[in-house]
């Protein structure tokens, strides 16, 4: 167990609809990041927030967006789903958010039908 | 090119073998190296960390890196089947972070 907690576990949803994917970082950890692994393609990083602000942004889409809250957790808010988005969707969190050692949550299996 | 280049495999090796991974990268930037193992559907698991060239070994597992060449590996002794999984090599610095695309590894009993 990495410490990294990420719900709901799997979501299935229609297209056009909107969808938020929660977070809880390590205990410690100041920075969450999010990644979106689909079958095709590796790792590909979303987005990075350190202690309440952005810190880094990846390829993440328009219609996708995310926040830190003040107590660390993190969504990650996706809109006008389309098919393209079924995914795993990933948070890790870090101490200092300096890119240094990641620890992944179990990930969301996003399902657009 | 690539930033990281990492063989997809698949890679299929009977129990016990020797298993080498690779990984090689453009950026002379990078600082830190990783090797993450991915079970089925699961979530990265960091597996080593190193910083500077040369060896560093935990258990069954050896982490190689070669700035110089910029390349890195990692070695699995005495494979078993409990090791298949998708290992992904990641690298870094402060500002930025790569993974590979990983290898997916079959240990067969």
């Amino acid at each position: 167990d990495s410490g990294v907690t990420q719900t709901p576990k799997h979501l299935i949803t229609a297209t056009g609809q909107r969808v938020t994917l929660r977070c809880s970082p390590r205990s410690g950890d100041l920075s969450v990041y999010w990644y979106q692994q689909s079958l095709d393609q590796g790792l590909q990083f979303l987005i990075q927030y350190y202690n309440g602000e952005e810190r880094a942004k990846g390829n993440i889409l328009e219609r996708f967006s995310a926040q830190q809250f003040p107590d660390l957790h993190s969504e990650l808010n996706l809109s006008s789903l389309e098919l393209g988005d079924s995914a795993l969707y990933f948070c890790a969190s870090s101490v200092t958010g300096l890119n240094e050692k990641l620890f992944f949550g179990s990930g969301t299996q996003l399902s657009v039908l | 090119q690539k930033e990281v280049e990492q063989d997809p495999g698949p890679l299929s090796v009977p129990e016990g073998a020797i298993v080498s991974l690779n990984c090689t990268y453009s950026n002379s930037a990078f600082q830190y190296f990783m090797w993450y193992r991915q079970y089925s559907r699961k979530g990265p698991e960091l597996l080593m960390y190193t910083y500077s060239s040369g060896n560093k070994e935990d258990g069954r597992f050896t982490a190689q890196v070669d700035k110089s060449s910029k390349y890195i590996s990692l070695f699995i002794r005495d494979s078993q089947p409990s090791d298949s999984a998708t290992y992904l090599c990641a690298m870094s610095n402060n500002n930025d972070m790569r993974f590979g695309a990983g290898t997916r590894l079959t240990v067969k009993p």
